[in-house]
């Protein structure tokens, strides 16, 4: 089993639809989540830290479910510049990032 | 303005050469990565160093070398030994973690993309 797991996609939906991408991570340990986005032969750029307790910033919603050991990333009203892939990162306990492959978003009009 | 920069953004080379990608921070991050990305696919760990004078391999070392004689620096040599070495490699750095809620985001350049010829 690979140590963070990504649907890799696409997803394609229309504008203002709600989208919603899991990621599985193996190791119990891991203490830190993140979601990044990638543009096209760009570098990744950090979208949100995912906290516990679940975290929000406007249409991004962050959560972590320890128990069942994925994160998950929800966009609301999704707009034609949401349009990349997202990447999962999970920090165990050596605070070594391990990246999933990606979740491919295409955001149509 | 803080950040990472990688030179250089494009690199053509001749099978049997070395090449050397520099990476360089002032954001006085103690760790520092070096990823090997590959068309569709995610980012693969090569080296990373959490310290001054100290390296780790991850985990797909092979053909690689590196050094950090410096904090700010962090260079990657691409060897003749590496088969494949036609990718888009990124260089990142981080906070060591800490208690704080947020552990250490990544922080990247922005590439150098390297074609064997």
């Amino acid at each position: 089993r690979k140590e963070v797991e990504q649907d890799p996609g696409p997803f394609n939906v229309p504008e203002g639809a709600t989208v919603a991408f899991n990621c599985t991570y193996s190791n119990s340990a891991s203490q830190s989540f993140f979601w990044y986005r990638q543009d096209c032969r760009k570098e990744p750029k950090l979208l949100m830290s995912v906290y516990s307790s679940g975290n929000e910033d406007g249409r991004f919603t962050a959560q972590l479910n320890r128990a069942s050991q994925y994160i998950s990333l929800l966009i609301r009203d999704s707009k034609l510049s949401d349009s990349a892939t997202y990447l999962c990162v999970v920090k165990g306990g050596s605070y070594i990032p391990t990246f999933g492959r990606g979740t491919s978003l295409i955001v149509h009009p | 303005d803080g950040g990472i920069t990688q030179s250089p953004k494009y690199l053509f080379r001749k099978e049997g050469q070395n090449v050397t990608l520099s990476c360089e921070q002032n954001l006085n991050h103690d760790a520092m990565y070096w990823y090997r990305q590959d068309p569709g696919q995610g980012l693969r760990l090569i080296y990373y160093s959490q310290i001054v004078n100290d390296f780790q391999k991850g985990d797909i070392a092979e053909g690689y070398s590196v050094s950090r004689e410096k904090k700010e620096s962090f260079p990657l040599t691409v060897t003749s030994a590496q088969k494949n070495p036609t990718a888009f490699y990124l260089c990142a750095s981080s906070k060591r973690a800490g208690g704080q809620k947020n552990t250490g985001e990544l922080f990247f350049g922005e590439g150098s993309r390297l074609t064997v010829l």
